[in-house]
């Protein structure tokens, strides 16, 4: 079936500087694409969404990417803090039918002081 | 506004046993979904909802069934546990519209 799928399990940046977390996906008739952040023992925290019909979206100190030519996605952390360390999800969906979210299996980051 | 209320938080079975996991919502939402998470691995999607009196199965319903006799609820019953039924349990709801999902916290079982 379609999936959504990530490129690097753990990313380690150092506090301060920029990260970047890739995402593959293959359900191209899909209307949004989200990123979650899921910290130890809790559930997915929502972080951004994109629609389908955009290319890039800006939150504070986040900004996810689309790229539809080649089903990628991308979410960018800027001026990275330990708080940000947990395990982040791409995670896609459709405005139509059961509208459940499917998950890619995860990135996690970690933040070196 | 408790938002997704889950119960129990933590739960160890025996092979064979039965056992109902609660979800609860306060947001009026129609859509509820119940996912599951192995170690390491994203969420994977055992029941979902539309509304009251509609349930459908997800991608891995197998061991599981659902019943949604009221909006607020959406509880899932594992009638008789296996080692493999062992994970991490979400649920999850929203409305009509929109990506606002809202998890739950979570009920870690442990099926030995």
């Amino acid at each position: 079936g379609e999936s959504v799928g990530l490129h690097l399990p753990t990313l380690s940046v150092q506090e301060g500087d920029n990260s970047i977390i890739n995402c593959a996906y293959s359900n191209s008739a899909s209307d949004y694409f989200i990123w979650y952040k899921q910290e130890s023992g809790k559930g997915p925290q929502f972080i951004i969404d994109i629609r389908s019909n955009m290319d890039k979206r800006q939150g504070q100190r986040v900004t996810v990417l689309l790229n539809k030519t080649v089903k990628h996605l991308s979410l960018q952390i800027a001026a990275t803090q330990p708080g940000d360390s947990a395990v982040y999800f791409c995670a896609e969906t459709s405005e139509t039918g059961r509208r459940a979210l499917t998950f890619g299996s995860g990135t996690r980051l970690q933040v070196q002081p | 506004n408790a938002g997704v209320t889950q119960t129990p938080k933590f739960r160890i079975l025996k092979i064979g046993q039965s056992m109902t996991l609660q979800c609860t919502q306060d947001m009026n939402h129609n859509y509820m979904y119940w996912y599951r998470q192995d170690p390491g691995m994203g969420l994977k999607l055992i029941y979902y909802s539309v509304g009251a009196g509609i349930t459908d199965k997800g991608e891995v319903p197998n061991g599981y069934n659902v019943s949604r006799s009221t909006t607020e609820d959406f509880p899932l019953r594992l009638e008789l546990a296996a080692p493999s039924q062992t994970s991490v349990y979400f649920c999850a709801s929203t409305k009509a519209g929109g990506v606002g999902y809202t998890f739950g916290s979570g009920t870690r079982l442990t099926v030995v």
